[in-house]
C-alpha cells in the first residue's frame, strides 16, 4: 500500500521568508501526486499537481510553485510568504490506478507571521 | 465543471441512531465518487468509492453510501453512529479520465453520548 510522508508537521515563518514543503511517497512508483490547502479545518483547494517527474499543472495563480524532481518527490515552495499563505498543506498520491483513492500525508500546519 | 456540493456544514445525531452526511455532485459523463474522513490536524483517511456496479457501496468502520444517478447524490449512512464517528467527513468526485480529485467543503458530525 502507499504511504505519504510530509514534513514537517508545524512551521511558523515570518512574511517574506522562503518555504520549501517536502513530500515523498513509499510503496507505488509513478504516482499521481497533488498538494492541497485547507483553510480553517474546511475545504480543499487543489494547488498543483504531477503526473510524472517534471510535470507539474498548477490550479491556482499565486505565489506558490511545486516541483517533482523525481518519481516519489514534491515539493511546494515559496521565495517570499505572504500571511494569506498559512494554512494546513495536505500532500496526496493515487495508487497504481488513476481512480484509486488518493493517500494522504499527515500535513503541515503553517503560520505566517 | 465537476463539482460537489455537501448541503450540510454540521450534523448532530445521538449514538446508537442512523446518520446520513448529504453530498450531491455534477461531473460530466460518469463520475468516480469518493468518501473521506477527516480527524484534527490529520490527513484524510479514504472510506469508501463508487465506480460503477451496486447503487450501494460498503466502506470501511461500518459506513456505507447509496449512488443515485437520477438525484445525482451520493449519501454517507451508517445505521447506528459512535462516538468516535465524530470527525469532518468529504465528499469527493474525479471525472472520468481526469486526474483531478475535487472535494466539497465538508460536513462536521457530531455524535453525542
Amino acid at each position: 500500500s502507499q504511504t505519504i510522508h510530509q514534513w514537517p508537521a508545524t512551521l511558523v515563518q515570518p512574511v517574506g521568508s522562503p518555504l520549501s514543503l517536502e513530500c515523498t511517497v513509499e510503496g507505488t512508483s509513478n504516482p499521481n501526486l497533488y498538494w492541497y490547502r485547507q483553510a480553517a479545518g474546511r475545504g480543499l483547494q487543489l494547488l498543483f499537481y504531477s503526473v510524472g517527474i517534471g510535470q507539474i499543472s498548477s490550479e491556482v495563480p499565486q505565489n506558490l510553485s511545486a516541483s517533482r524532481p523525481q518519481d516519489r518527490q514534491f515539493i511546494l515552495s515559496s521565495k517570499k510568504l505572504l500571511l494569506s499563505d498559512s494554512g494546513f498543506y495536505l500532500c496526496a498520491g493515487t495508487g497504481s490506478s488513476y481512480n484509486s483513492p488518493l493517500h494522504f500525508g499527515n500535513g503541515t500546519r503553517l503560520t505566517v507571521t | 465543471a465537476q463539482s460537489v456540493a455537501q448541503p450540510e456544514d454540521q450534523v448532530n445525531v445521538a449514538e446508537g441512531n442512523p446518520l446520513t452526511v448529504k453530498c450531491t455532485y455534477s461531473v460530466s459523463g460518469n463520475p468516480y465518487l469518493f468518501w473521506y474522513v477527516q480527524y484534527p490536524n490529520r490527513g484524510l483517511q479514504f472510506l469508501l468509492k463508487y465506480i460503477t456496479g451496486d447503487n450501494l457501496v460498503k466502506g470501511s468502520y461500518g459506513f456505507e453510501a447509496e449512488f443515485n444517478k437520477s438525484q445525482t447524490s451520493f449519501h454517507l449512512k451508517k445505521p447506528s453512529a459512535l462516538v468516535s464517528d465524530s470527525a469532518l467527513y468529504f465528499c469527493a468526485v474525479l471525472n472520468t479520465g481526469g486526474f483531478k480529485t475535487i472535494f466539497g467543503a465538508g460536513t462536521r458530525l457530531f455524535v453525542k453520548a
